[in-house]
């Protein structure tokens, strides 16, 4: 089974630009998650969907994040412009409601965000 | 307040020895999960186990062992006779209502 697939891996950009990273999440698993990680840090939560509503975006920056998921299965995270402190890795996760595994979230690559 | 703290920040051992991992958690919920993550140099976070709060039963999978005690609020991770692929940062997270709490993380590192 494939795990969860992130691109790109890495991005370089300069500030004021933007950028956009997606995510695709293991089959059948309804509930995803867009985290942030600072370097020395645990993932930090932006957004949660269950399917395709946005359940949780309390700790999402709206004034410049914003964050897609519309057919309730891949999703994609935008940040527009970006700025200097954005730069971390940007982790997608997923996770089933259902089974024994319920809520164990599996983790993608995540995708390297330097802004210069 | 749901916390989880990882007091050790870095451990260094020489390859073989054994080493533990502490956790500690506090939450009011009575229902809850804990889970420990990998996350070697390659950046990835890979789980390794999840403990249901009803369930006391330590586990253990191959090297690999974990100590739930919650008179203790703790979920120790002990690996034993430890390799340089052993070398990763190392979560505690505590799982409640759809949320992860995240500790800071221990740094393991495995001298050859």
């Amino acid at each position: 089974e494939a795990g969860v697939v992130q691109s790109p891996r890495y991005k370089i950009i300069e500030k004021k630009q933007p950028v956009a990273f997606w995510c695709n999440p293991i089959s059948g698993h309804n509930t995803l998650y867009w985290y942030l990680q600072n370097l020395g840090q645990g993932p930090e939560l932006l957004i949660r969907y269950e399917n395709e509503e946005a359940v949780d975006d309390s700790q999402l920056p709206k004034d410049r994040f914003s964050a897609e998921r519309l057919k309730g299965v891949d999703s994609t995270l935008k940040i527009q412009p970006a700025e200097l402190g954005d730069s971390a890795v940007y982790l997608c996760a997923s996770s089933s409601r259902w089974g024994g595994d319920t809520d164990t979230q599996y983790f993608g690559p995540g995708t390297r965000l330097t802004v210069l | 307040a749901q916390k989880v703290t990882q007091a050790q920040t870095e451990i260094s051992v020489v390859e073989k020895e054994d080493v533990t991992l502490d956790c500690v958690y506090e939450t009011r919920d009575t229902t809850y999960y804990l889970f420990w993550y990998k996350q070697p140099p390659s950046g990835e976070l890979v789980f390794l186990i999840r403990r249901n709060s009803f369930d006391e039963q330590n586990e253990i999978s191959g090297r690999y062992s974990w100590n739930f005690q919650k008179s203790t609020s703790s979920f120790n991770f002990t690996i034993t006779a430890s390799q340089v692929v052993d070398s990763a940062v190392y979560f505690c997270a505590l799982g409640s209502n759809y949320q992860l709490i995240w500790g800071a993380g221990t740094k393991l590192i495995i001298k050859p």
